[in-house]
């Protein structure tokens, strides 16, 4: 069965840091490019980041450039996320999500979601 | 960033009746590959959100026949032939041609 299962996400002070990670199975995980999309509470869907399959090229969106990390160890099946200088803006729930296609060169939708961890920035 | 518009905000349907949202982007999503790449999903109530259809007509793998997905350039539409109970909750388009990879504001979808 493919599966992505999220952890790492708490409550965190505005300003503060944590890195989420992504435990996958049930595929080759070094063959697919990977996401981060979150959602904030009562709102939608917003990508937030996402890494080559063989990790050499990573993207993020604008709200969280130069602030957050996006990598992966393909030896371990998992994906990370590197979040510093939090703001009460990025609570939400975070989901690693797989890309569709093998050894894209961009994103051809995502198929797998894992249930998602919540960030919460609050003092 | 390419902006997705999707109307209606919300829809109040009858089972076994049909349903269709319509999804707008601020610019073209055909690519110089010959494809289109706009997707759909459905994020069911306390749900993650799950994969219907991709680059505009072709449905994922066990999804039910009564959706699909049309369109064109900028112009797109999801049509659900006959609304069953558990087709209830948020559908979402994106786009995945230009980075940042961009929703739509989603449609909310209940029984009437």
């Amino acid at each position: 069965e493919v599966q992505l299962v999220e952890s790492g996400g708490v409550v965190v002070q505005p300003g503060g840091s944590l890195r989420l990670s992504c435990a996958a199975s049930g595929f080759t995980f070094d063959d697919y490019n990977m996401h981060w999309v979150r959602q904030a509470p009562g709102k939608g869907l917003e990508w937030v980041s996402l890494i080559s399959w063989d990790g050499i090229s990573t993207y993020h969106a604008d709200s969280v450039e130069g602030r957050f990390t996006i990598s992966r160890d393909n030896s371990k099946n998992s994906l990370y996320l590197q979040m510093n200088s939090l703001r009460t803006e990025d609570t939400a729930l975070y989901y690693c999500a797989k890309d569709r296609v093998r050894f894209g060169e961009f994103s051809y939708g995502m198929d797998v979601w894992g249930q998602g961890t919540t960030v919460t920035v609050s003092s | 960033d390419i902006v997705m518009t999707q109307t209606p905000l919300s829809l109040s349907v009858t089972p076994g009746q049909p349903a269709s949202i319509s999804c707008k982007s601020s610019q073209s999503l055909l690519h110089s590959d010959g494809k289109t790449y706009l997707h759909w999903y459905l994020q069911k109530p306390g749900q993650s959100p799950q994969f219907l259809i991709y680059e505009v007509s072709n449905r994922f793998s066990g999804v039910p026949d009564r959706f699909s997905g049309s369109g064109s350039g900028t112009d797109f539409t999801l049509k659900i032939s006959r609304l069953e109970a558990e087709d209830v909750g948020v559908y979402y388009c994106m786009q995945s041609i230009h980075l940042p990879l961009t929703f739509g504001g989603g449609t909310k979808v209940e029984i009437k």
